[in-house]
């Protein structure tokens, strides 16, 4: 079965430095991966996606992402955090198994402190 | 920019009562998912929906819920009964063929008393 996980409830990072927010996955075949994040009160809002190609890709608001294979990972990543980016992000993989499922990992809440 | 649009924003119901929430998921977008958030927690999928039917639904979608496109834009879904465990926010997701990202609508609180 397909799955992701988000290893911490919550990341601090000071205003200005790099931040990192991680996932890792578990998927048959080739993973269809997305970072989405949601501000208070309102929906989720799409960020990046991998789905075939550079291992890095680009996103929203200067976010990026790193796809590693061999550690299964997809870690979302920005080189300079703003208070602004404070919110809740989720990983989520695509289910190819033909269902057209999305599987959400729980969520990572970023704190970016002045 | 089109977007996913979701009514009401809240509606407060009394259990056992029957609820529909609306979504109008963007215009060309053909795949179509619930999804329900309690306390801003985590994401949990209810149903994709997919030339006019249900592709995929998970436990949580037991009888008492029912997802209906009626009209070739609208899409409801129905709690029959609801209970005080259905209060949550309930999203409206679309996906475009061939995209895979999904477009959230901004969510319809739901409160059971």
């Amino acid at each position: 079965a397909q799955s992701v996980a988000q290893p911490e409830d919550q990341v601090n990072v000071a205003e200005g430095n790099p931040l990192t927010v991680k996932c890792t996955y578990s998927v048959s075949g080739n993973p269809y991966l997305f970072w989405y994040v949601q501000y208070p009160n309102r929906g989720l809002q799409f960020l990046l996606k991998y789905i075939t190609g550079d291992n890095l890709v680009k996103g929203s608001y200067g976010f990026e992402a790193e796809f590693n294979k061999s550690q299964t990972s997809f870690h979302l990543k920005k080189p300079s955090a703003l208070v602004s980016d404070s919110a809740l992000y989720f990983c989520a993989v695509r289910d190819i198994s033909g269902t057209y499922k999305y599987i959400f990992g729980t969520g990572t809440r970023l704190k970016v402190l002045a | 920019e089109p977007e996913v649009t979701q009514t009401p924003s809240h509606q407060v119901t009394q259990m056992g009562q029957e609820v529909i929430l609306r979504c109008v998921p963007i215009s060309n977008h053909l795949y179509f998912y619930w999804y329900r958030q309690i306390l801003g927690q985590k994401v949990e999928f209810l149903v994709s929906f997919y030339n006019n039917e249900i592709s995929e639904k998970s436990e949580i979608f037991d009888d008492q819920f029912s997802v209906e496109r009626p009209d070739g834009s609208n899409f409801t879904l129905k709690i029959r009964s609801t209970k005080l465990e259905d209060s949550a926010m309930y999203f409206c997701a679309s996906v475009t063929g061939g995209r895979y990202e999904q477009y959230f609508g901004p969510g319809t609180r739901l409160t059971v008393t």
